[in-house]
């Protein structure tokens, strides 16, 4: 069965600084891989997913990730954090299954912004 | 830009009640979905719903049942609510894309059970 780590509960940053959030993934075949940021109070919003080609992904609000097969990782990556980026971010891998994908979300991380 | 709402953002009931949370689309997407997310926890999928009176159950779906008799509207129902059914409960909606699939979510529904 699939499955995401997100070894980090809590991320604490500067304002300013660059971001990883990191995203381990258990999955047979070529994962379906997703990013999804919560905002305090709202629901979840896609910010980028991969699922062929190039494995550098680029997404919305200036965020990246990775796709490294050889280490199961999908990196969550951003040069410069502002404080609007203070959130909840779930890394999911996603299982084809007749047309319809069933989602597996990580625990989450919480990004924490200081100025 | 795809709409998702939930019938209530904070919902407050009482041991044994019957409850019903509410939820609608309106971009004519196949699926739909109901989890809930517990700090700690993530996100845990209740139920899914691919086609209107289809649905299919997830990780957790003791003590819930669904609904779904128009495609735009996917009901949760928790027959006789309990104190530990306390949580957030979150809806999506995607659209078949092999796999690809973008999930659209609603605001959440914070219900307490008390």
């Amino acid at each position: 069965a699939q499955s995401v780590t997100q070894p980090d509960i809590h991320i604490t940053v500067s304002e300013g600084a660059s971001l990883e959030l990191r995203c381990n993934y258990s999955y047979g075949a070529t994962p379906y891989l997703f990013w999804y940021v919560q905002s305090p109070g709202q629901g979840l919003q896609l910010l980028l997913k991969y699922f062929s080609g190039d494995t550098l992904v680029q997404g919305i609000k200036g965020f990246e990730a990775e796709f490294k097969r050889s280490q199961s990782s999908f990196n969550l990556r951003k040069p410069s954090v502002h404080w609007s980026d203070a959130a909840e971010y779930f890394c999911a891998v996603g299982e084809g299954s007749g047309g319809s994908y069933i989602p597996t979300f990580g625990r989450g991380t919480s990004l924490i912004v200081h100025p | 830009d795809v709409k998702v709402t939930q019938s209530s953002r904070y919902l407050v009931k009482r041991t044994g009640e019957k409850v019903f949370l509410e939820c609608v689309q309106d971009m004519d997407h196949e699926n739909m979905f109901w989890y809930r997310q517990d700090p700690g926890l993530g996100l845990r999928l209740i139920y899914f719903s691919y086609d209107v009176k289809m649905k299919e159950k997830g990780d957790i779906p003791e003590g819930y049942s669904v609904s779904r008799e128009k495609k735009e509207r996917f009901s949760l129902i928790l027959e006789s609510a309990s104190t530990n059914q306390t949580s957030m409960y979150l809806c999506a909606s995607s659209l078949p894309q092999g796999g690809t699939d973008t999930q659209y979510f609603g605001p959440g529904t914070r219900l307490t059970v008390l």
